[in-house]
């Protein structure tokens, strides 16, 4: 089955300073990955996705992600945090099958301090 | 207007009660799908629907009950509800454009529920 894990539940960072929160997967087959993001009291929004290509994938609000298939990481990156980056950051893996169910990992809080 | 609106964003209700949670999608999307989010959980999903069909229920308990009425619209049905059932819940929807399925899904905001 397909599964992603986020193994910090917390990651904190200085404004300015780079920040990664990390993802691995595991799959069988081609791994389809996803970045969403939360913010306080809202739905989850779409950040950005590797299906296939270069292995870094630019997406939205100056985050990006490195895919890294010997490792099974898809990492999220961003050069320099904000402070209104602070949310919680969902990693997930599109399930086998013709749908676009996605499996979500437990998700990391990003808190940028000032 | 967001693309998935639901409502009520906010539902307290008693174990007694029966509720419904509403979701609407105005993106032209084929398929909808209702997850649950608790706290220091995984997201969970619940249903799926394609082109109104239910695809899948996730061993859902039966005091949840789904409806689709059309592509459009999806619904939660809620009756004799459990304390431990507490939580957001997500629409989303999506556009299944081929069997691959690499769209990415949109969600909602949400609907918080408590129940006493």
């Amino acid at each position: 089955a397909q599964s992603v894990a986020q193994p910090e539940d917390q990651v904190n960072v200085a404004e300015g300073n780079p920040l990664t929160v990390k993802c691995t997967y595991s799959v069988s087959g081609n791994p389809y990955l996803f970045w969403y993001v939360q913010y306080p009291n809202r739905g989850l929004q779409f950040l950005l996705k590797y299906i296939t290509g270069d292995n870094l994938v630019k997406g939205s609000y100056g985050f990006e992600a490195e895919f890294n298939k010997s490792q099974t990481s898809f990492h999220l990156k961003k050069p320099s945090a904000l402070v209104s980056d602070s949310a919680l950051y969902f990693c997930a893996v599109k399930d086998g099958g013709a749908t676009n169910k996605l499996i979500f990992g437990t998700g990391t809080l990003l808190a940028v301090q000032p | 207007e967001t693309g998935v609106t639901q409502t009520p964003r906010h539902l307290v209700m008693g174990m007694t009660n029966k509720k419904s949670l509403k979701c609407e999608q105005h993106l032209g999307h084929n398929a909808m799908y209702w997850y649950k989010q608790s706290a220091k959980k995984p997201l969970e999903l619940m249903f799926v629907y394609n082109f109104k069909e239910q695809t899948e229920n996730n061993s859902v308990p039966s005091r949840f009950s789904p409806e689709c009425p059309n592509s459009s619209h999806l619904f939660l049905h809620l009756h004799t509800l459990q304390p431990e059932d507490s939580a957001l819940y997500l629409c989303a929807s999506s556009q299944d454009r081929d069997t691959t399925g690499t769209g990415e899904l949109f969600f909602g905001e949400g609907s918080r529920l408590t129940v006493l």
